[in-house]
């Protein structure tokens, strides 16, 4: 089984407006870590935001939320306002300390902001 | 530096040679991550060290593929004998060993094997 699912692998959205990117997850672990990573064109790989499975309260990072629901195991990165820098791929990530601390990645979604 | 090195940053060799990627971690972060990520798709895990050693080699795609770890910091991963399809960016990350630490991204090495 997949530890870690993005079902959407393109999104648009309007400039201004926000959007849900959505990711499901998979553990037997009671703690855990979920990560959301950015990487535009230029490649590189930016770290977002991060929710810890026994934060009661979603984690939010500027204009970046993550809408966490553990019973449904999914974590969805709502980004508000869109702009047109935010035009990349996303990633959910996890991390499980009953595989020694692996890290594991979603297949992605890329988003594309219209203006 | 303060964040993730990797040499070569571009590599271009010809089909059959062996090639060497290296990776310098952020100075004591003990978890090292090799991945793999062709043009326009997602991340394939290679490898994962804790310190010197490999808990998890269950990405390498073939006993082609081999990483090292010395000193619990630099990495590196060889390729012998490449292949076309191994042409793709290696990207090397580093954290800290607990579930809330994140990880670390190097900007990549550029592999084309022609």
């Amino acid at each position: 089984a997949q530890k870690i699912t993005q079902t959407q692998p393109g999104m648009f959205v309007q400039e201004k407006e926000a959007v849900t990117l959505d990711c499901t997850y998979d553990t037997s672990d009671q703690s855990y870590g979920l990560f959301w990573y950015k990487q535009p064109s230029s490649g590189e790989m930016i770290f977002l935001i991060y929710q810890g499975s026994y934060d009661e309260q979603n984690a939010t990072e500027g204009r970046y939320s993550l809408n966490f629901q553990k019973a449904r195991k999914s974590a969805n990165l709502v980004i508000s306002a869109s702009q047109l820098g935010d035009s990349a791929m996303y990633f959910c990530a996890m991390r499980e300390p009953s595989t020694g601390n692996q890290f594991y990645f979603g297949t992605g979604t890329s988003l594309t902001v219209i203006p | 530096g303060a964040g993730v090195s990797q040499s070569p940053s571009n590599k271009v060799t010809e089909k059959g040679k062996d090639v060497e990627l290296r990776c310098d971690p952020i100075s004591g972060h003990t978890a090292l991550y090799w991945y793999r990520q062709s043009l326009g798709q997602g991340l394939e895990f290679l490898i994962y060290f804790q310190g010197n050693s490999a808990p998890d080699k269950s990405g390498l795609p073939s006993d082609r593929f081999s990483a090292e770890r010395t000193g619990g910091s630099v990495s590196t991963l060889t390729i012998q004998r490449t292949q076309q399809e191994d042409s793709a960016v290696y990207l090397c990350a580093s954290s800290l060993v607990r579930a809330g630490n994140t990880i670390y991204f190097g900007e990549g090495s550029w592999l084309t094997v022609v």
